[in-house]
């Protein structure tokens, strides 16, 4: 069973478009996190948010905490934006807030 | 911008031989984590390091894993006698302790690699 679930796997989109992945989970969190992967493998924080909804640039996180639902909105995507983007909860259960990983979405954005 | 950093970037081994993998973390945060994910699949969890002891530590760190902070700026993790299925990235974090949550700053990754 996936405590992390995220939609969809794969997406594609021509530069310009509206991008939504979505993240569900089933678990208790100390917050949710998206974060970006490039092919070289780093990681990259993005937003952390524990309710409402959080900016930054074109990246719009949103989280509903009754739902267990969060997603991840890119507007006027961009080839640059082509990515693996994860969903990652923090869990608390013991005091260390690690992180719990969806299995990401691959973003590709063509011009 | 403080940053955590790894090495090696990639190191390549044979199999039954110790690794040694390092991190400096940021040098003002106080919890410690490595992370793996094989090739194609999720980040996994391995476990979590505080105030000088393992705080948390998941099924995969058995006992052919270790984790050390020899000094006040290395954290290291070994892996005693390496498997093929250790071939993997790793990835070590670091969070500070100044407001739950914490968010966690990522190094870039060691790659593994076990022949």
């Amino acid at each position: 069973k996936n405590e992390v679930e995220q939609s969809p796997q794969n997406l594609t989109a021509q530069e310009g478009e509206f991008i939504t992945i979505n993240c569900s989970y089933s678990v208790g969190i100390s917050a949710l996190h998206w974060l970006q992967q490039h092919p070289g493998g780093g990681i990259v924080s993005l937003f952390m948010l524990s309710s409402g909804k959080k900016k930054h640039g074109r990246l719009i996180a949103t989280i509903n905490i009754q739902e267990k639902h969060s997603s991840l909105h890119i507007t006027a995507s961009h080839p640059r934006d082509s990515a693996v983007y994860i969903c990652a909860v923090g869990d608390s259960t013991f005091g260390t807030d690690k992180l719990i990983f969806g299995t990401g979405t691959r973003l590709q954005v063509f011009p | 911008e403080p940053e955590v950093t790894q090495t090696p970037s990639h190191q390549v081994t044979q199999m039954g031989q110790e690794v040694i993998l390092r991190c400096v973390p940021i040098s003002n945060h106080l919890y410690f984590y490595w992370y793996r994910q094989i090739l194609g699949q999720k980040v996994e969890f391995l476990v979590s390091f505080y105030n000088n002891e393992i705080s948390e530590k998941s099924e995969i760190f058995d006992d052919q894993f270790s984790v050390e902070r020899p000094d006040g700026s290395n954290f290291t993790l070994k892996i005693r006698s390496t498997k093929l299925e250790d071939s993997a990235m790793y990835f070590c974090a670091s969070t500070g302790f100044y407001q739950r949550p914490y968010e966690q700053y990522f190094g870039p990754g060691t790659r593994l690699t076990v022949t």
